[in-house]
Formats: structure tokens, C-alpha cells, sequence
């Protein structure tokens, strides 16, 4: 079965602090992994898509890396600012009970003050 | 691409009445989901659409809850008798193939009273 883990659950920071934020799945055998940002009553902005056969993806100050075999993913967040201030969701696309599926963790409540 | 847009954003409504939540995902987009978010459960998958075919429903909690796919350009979920249990924010998120990225609505906030 497919579960995936999502530490530290909240994370309070002062402005300007290097941040990462850690997934951890079950079974390697996924096809992609993808990083979300969920603000406070809104919906889901996906930040970064990693495939199975890469190892990390950037874009901007964030930075994602990607480590199959282990089973783990990290969120890298550079000079954090109040504006990343949110919910951070990491999910696998993975072949679950015979359907293809996306497995979300529980989330990283971040909360960036200046 | 005006992304994936679902209606209508709030839904109040009293036990045991009729909900209907709307989806049309993105064009060309082959797959789609519905979700259901709550504090206590987080995210789940509730049914998933391939080329319009139900593929799992395993997630539908009961069967109060139906949903359809007549085109490519539209779902629905619709909840009949909804119950206060059923309040939650419902996502809806369509892909194009297996390894390209999810892509989520805005979501429909549903409170049964």
C-alpha cells in the first residue's frame, strides 16, 4: 500500500530562512511526484513535477529533489518570504490497487513571519 | 487555458436535499477527478474518469454519491440526500497523460445544515 508522509506537520520561520520540507512514500515504484501549495481556502497550485527517472526540479527560489530508491522527496524553499506563507502538499502518481492514482500527504503548514 | 473550473465556489444547503457540483476540465485534458478535502481526512480520491469511462469509485463513500461524465468537457458529482457529514471542499483535477502533472479547480466549499 502506498502512504506518504509528510514532516515537519507546521513549521513557523522568521523571514529570510532557508527551508525544506520532506515527503517520504512507501513504494518506489511511482511515476511521478508533484509539490503543491494550498492557501487558506483556496484550491491547489502545483509547484513542481518531478518524473520518476529525474532527480530534481527548479523553479525559482524553490527547489524539489527526488530520491526513488529511499523513498524521499524535499521541498527546498531559499530566502523564504511571508508571501510563502501556506500549506505545502506532496503527492505520487503510483499504480494503486490495480489503478493509477494520486496519493497525497497530509501536508507542511508553513507560516513565514517578518 | 482558463484552467480547470468548477461551480458553483459555495454551496449551503439543508440535509437531505439534492447537491450537484460541476466540473469542466481542461481541453484536451483525458483524465479527471473529483477530491474531497476535510480537516480530518485530508485529501481523497473519490472517482476517476478516463476518456469519459468510470475507471475507480472505489473512494465514493456511499451510495448517495453518483458521478457522470457525459463529454469531455463536463462532470458532475452529485450528492442525493446530502447529510451535514457530507460538508467539505470538493476538487475537482484533470491530467492529460500518466506522467504529466494534475491540474486542480478552485474547488466547491459544501456545507449541509
Amino acid at each position: 500500500k502506498q502512504e506518504v508522509t509528510q514532516i515537519p506537520a507546521a513549521l513557523s520561520v522568521p523571514e529570510g530562512e532557508n527551508l525544506v520540507l520532506n515527503c517520504s512514500f512507501t513504494d518506489s515504484a511511482i511515476y511521478n511526484l508533484q509539490w503543491f501549495r494550498q492557501d487558506p481556502g483556496k484550491g491547489l497550485t502545483s509547484l513542481l513535477l518531478i518524473q520518476s527517472s529525474q532527480r530534481e526540479q527548479t523553479s525559482g527560489r524553490l527547489n524539489a529533489s527526488l530520491d526513488k530508491s529511499s523513498g524521499r522527496s524535499t521541498l527546498y524553499i531559499a530566502a523564504s518570504q511571508p508571501g510563502d506563507s501556506a500549506t505545502y502538499l506532496c503527492a505520487v502518481r503510483a499504480w494503486v490497487g490495480g489503478y493509477n492514482k494520486l496519493i497525497f500527504g497530509a501536508g507542511t503548514r508553513l507560516a513565514v513571519h517578518p | 487555458d482558463a484552467g480547470v473550473i468548477q461551480s458553483p465556489r459555495h454551496e449551503v444547503t439543508e440535509m437531505g436535499q439534492e447537491v450537484t457540483l460541476r466540473c469542466k476540465p481542461i481541453s484536451g485534458h483525458n483524465s479527471l477527478f473529483w477530491y474531497r478535502q476535510t480537516m480530518m481526512r485530508g485529501l481523497e480520491l473519490l472517482i476517476y474518469f478516463n476518456n469519459n469511462v468510470p475507471i475507480d469509485d472505489s473512494g465514493m463513500p456511499e451510495d448517495r454519491f453518483s458521478a457522470k461524465m457525459p463529454n469531455a468537457s463536463f462532470s458532475t458529482l452529485k450528492i442525493q440526500p446530502s447529510e451535514p457529514r457530507d460538508s467539505a471542499v470538493y476538487f475537482c483535477a484533470s491530467s492529460h497523460r500518466r506522467l504529466n502533472g494534475y491540474t486542480f479547480g478552485s474547488g466547491t466549499r459544501l456545507t449541509v445544515v
